[in-house]
């Protein structure tokens, strides 16, 4: 069962622009998500995080939106840079005691310089 | 500051060997979970294991299987390999228990890439 579902399995932008990457759930006991950065032959990296006590968290250039009433959240980067061309997952969890994160399938981003 | 890495980089077996897959942790983490992401997919959630103790199971069969030991270095077996066990397995370090629970950053490695003939 696909409890974090990313629609969109790839997405190209132009550099500077804004890049929207959106992220489905289906189990409303999730209360913690994060995104994960993924170059080729690397590990996911942490990129952000959010609780569901908040709507929004903000680091740098990422923010990342959450809508629980619709169970969904977003990571904006803004503006993009050519260094942003990964695959971005996004994961959620039952949290803060809960080990087990679930992932999202992953959206391939591209920026063009 | 050593990151998580893990070994081998690649590996060839046939239908119904045994493989044993290794994971060193970042220095100072004493959890480890393991993730199987095949290809086109997220990472799934295979098992975590807690100061040498299994702390959560996803829904993987019993042959699969993992140790941790006492310097948080982890091994994860797999019996009877099965075509589709084909995949890269992740493993990720993190500080667990206390105040942050089992939700603190995961670091992951590099993964091993199984290929199952």
């Amino acid at each position: 069962d696909q409890q974090v579902k990313q629609n969109s399995p790839s997405l190209s932008v132009q550099e500077g622009r804004i890049s929207i990457l959106n992220c489905d759930y289906t189990n409303s006991m999730f209360d913690y998500f994060l995104w994960y950065k993924k170059y080729p032959a690397e590990g996911p990296t942490f990129l952000i995080s959010i609780s569901s006590i908040k709507d929004k968290n903000e680091d740098g250039r990422f923010t990342v939106f959450l809508n629980k009433s619709a169970k969904h959240l977003s990571l904006h980067i803004v503006p993009s840079q050519p260094g942003d061309s990964a695959v971005y997952f996004c994961a959620a969890s039952r949290g803060p005691n809960f080990n087990k994160f679930y992932f999202g399938s992953g959206t391939k981003l591209n920026v063009k310089p | 500051e050593t990151g998580v890495t893990q070994s081998p980089t690649h590996l060839i077996k046939t239908r119904g060997q045994q493989v044993t897959l290794r994971c060193s942790s970042q220095s100072g983490h004493n959890t480890v979970s393991w993730y199987q992401q095949a290809l086109g997919q997220g990472p799934q959630f295979i098992f975590q294991y807690y100061r040498e103790e299994e702390n959560g199971r996803g829904n993987f069969p019993p042959r699969f299987s993992g140790l941790q030991f006492p310097n948080y270095s982890s091994e994860l077996n797999v019996n009877a390999l099965e075509l589709d066990d084909s995949a890269l397995y992740l493993c990720a370090s993190s500080l667990g228990g206390g105040l942050a629970g089992f939700t603190d950053t995961q670091y992951f490695g590099p993964g091993t890439r199984l290929t199952v003939l």
